[in-house]
């Protein structure tokens, strides 16, 4: 089983300020079976990114997927107070896993 | 509008069988995959499987094999997740999802469905 491991576990920041979160596999997967998802509070899942890098539709432009290997990272690079939520990996190459998810939440 | 609808919240008893559905809209529900996500109360994503409602071929996870059952009826583009006896440790919220294919993210979700098991 791949497993996929997040970091940092809960990143504090301010609105304006820019989120880099990781995604570690434990083994080699292509950059194109990687998926980012967000999840609010008391709401399901919705995807924001898939292949890696690919933005799925309506998600604004500062989300940003890249990585290639075992390392991945999800960059927001000026968080607006509706990007404050937990953050999921997921990783459909081989079956499907997700990671533990990182909580973004205001500093 | 591609939508999932999922049935509604559940209240069960140890021992009891349950099956919680969902209902695919605005898209041919034969041709792409439908999986099932557990998220436990606090706790993240863990995927249990998926459907082909086409021909009913169905994977699943290791950890979730023999412990729940999926099914679908595409004549009624329904995809379904059941258990025989449920236990206190069943005790969650259940997501279907839409892959594009047999490989692939899952978008979109349904809303969800809570499931309790309490005695």
């Amino acid at each position: 089983e791949v497993v996929l491991t997040q970091s940092p576990g809960t990143l504090s920041l301010s609105p304006g300020e820019r989120a880099t979160l990781s995604c570690r596999a434990s083994q080699r997967i292509g950059s194109r079976y990687l998926a980012w998802y967000q999840q609010k509070s008391g709401q399901a899942p919705r995807l924001l990114m898939y292949g890696g890098s690919a933005r799925a539709t309506g998600i604004p432009d500062r989300f940003s997927g890249s990585g290639s290997g075992t390392d991945f990272t999800l960059t927001i690079s000026r968080l607006e107070p509706e990007d404050f939520a937990m953050y999921y990996c997921q990783q459909y190459s081989t079956s499907w896993t997700f990671g533990q998810g990182t909580k973004v939440e205001i500093k | 509008e591609v939508q999932l609808v999922q049935s509604g919240a559940e209240v069960k008893k140890p021992g009891e069988s349950l099956k919680i559905s969902c209902k695919g809209l605005g898209y041919n529900f034969t041709n792409y995959w439908i999986g099932w996500v557990r998220q436990m109360p606090g706790k993240g994503l863990e995927w249990m499987g998926i459907i082909y409602p086409g021909d009913s071929d169905t994977r699943y996870s290791p950890s979730f094999q023999g412990q729940v059952t999926i099914s679908a009826d595409k004549s009624i583009t329904t995809a379904y997740l059941q258990w025989s006896s449920l236990e206190a440790s069943d005790s969650a919220k259940y997501y279907c999802a839409r892959l594009p294919s047999w490989t692939g993210w899952f978008d979109p979700w349904g809303q969800g469905t809570l499931v309790t098991v309490s005695s």
